[in-house]
């Protein structure tokens, strides 16, 4: 079974300053990673995904995220952030195998951005 | 292109009712998946729809069920509601064999059981 944990219940941090979200997952199996972003009284939206190659990956919105293996770790990052970046955020995991199989998300880390 | 649509959005219940929830799923999109989202939680997954039958299923009762149409629209049935019912249920579609591809996801129906 797959687990992710974030491990930021809340950040708050001061617009145009850096932000990086944590995330850590367990899988017995490889597994594709996923950031998801939910503003309030929305559905999800993809923000960036992991499939394979470079372990850096770019996201809408100025947002990228590094895959680390020997850490198991997917953390989120964003250089400069903005009012409207206070969201939810969600990281998830599925299995790398044929089919389609379901997302397996952590508990959220909820994103304050203070002006 | 209409992404996914979900109805209703909003709806309250007592407890030991039954509630029906439905997703249009986005176009050219064959997969539903159904997905609960209690109070500051991440989605836990329900159940997954392709071709009319239920494929794949997470860790919930039979309470709930769901449904698919030819036309790949869904349905999640609750029976006998629960205080802890209560949630976003999310609804996300995409192509069946496209794991690495993208749930496109609604905006949820938030159900309050009373």
């Amino acid at each position: 079974a797959q687990s992710v944990t974030q491990l930021d219940s809340q950040v708050p941090v001061f617009e145009e300053a850096p932000v990086e979200l944590r995330c850590n997952y367990s899988s017995s199996v490889s597994v594709y990673l996923f950031w998801y972003v939910q503003y309030p009284n929305q559905g999800l939206q993809l923000l960036l995904k992991y499939l394979s190659g470079s372990t850096l990956v770019k996201g809408i919105n100025g947002f990228e995220a590094e895959f680390n293996k020997s850490q198991t770790s997917f953390h989120l990052r964003k250089p400069s952030v903005h009012i409207s970046d206070t969201a939810e955020y969600f990281c998830a995991v599925r299995k790398k195998i044929s089919g389609n199989t379901p997302l397996v998300f952590g508990k959220g880390t909820r994103l304050s951005v203070i002006a | 292109d209409a992404g996914v649509t979900q109805s209703p959005t909003h709806l309250i219940k007592t407890r030991g009712q039954q509630v029906t929830l439905r997703c249009s799923p986005k176009s050219g999109h064959d997969t539903v998946s159904w997905y609960q989202q209690a109070l500051g939680q991440g989605p836990q997954f329900i159940f997954q729809y392709y071709e009319e039958e239920e494929r794949q299923r997470g860790n919930f009762p039979d309470r709930f069920s769901g449904h698919q149409f030819p036309n790949y629209s869904s349905e999640l049935n609750v029976n006998a509601l629960l205080l802890g019912d209560s949630a976003l249920y999310l609804c996300a579609s995409s192509f069946r064999d496209l794991n690495t591809g993208e749930l496109f996801f609604g905006e949820g129906s938030r159900l309050t059981v009373l």
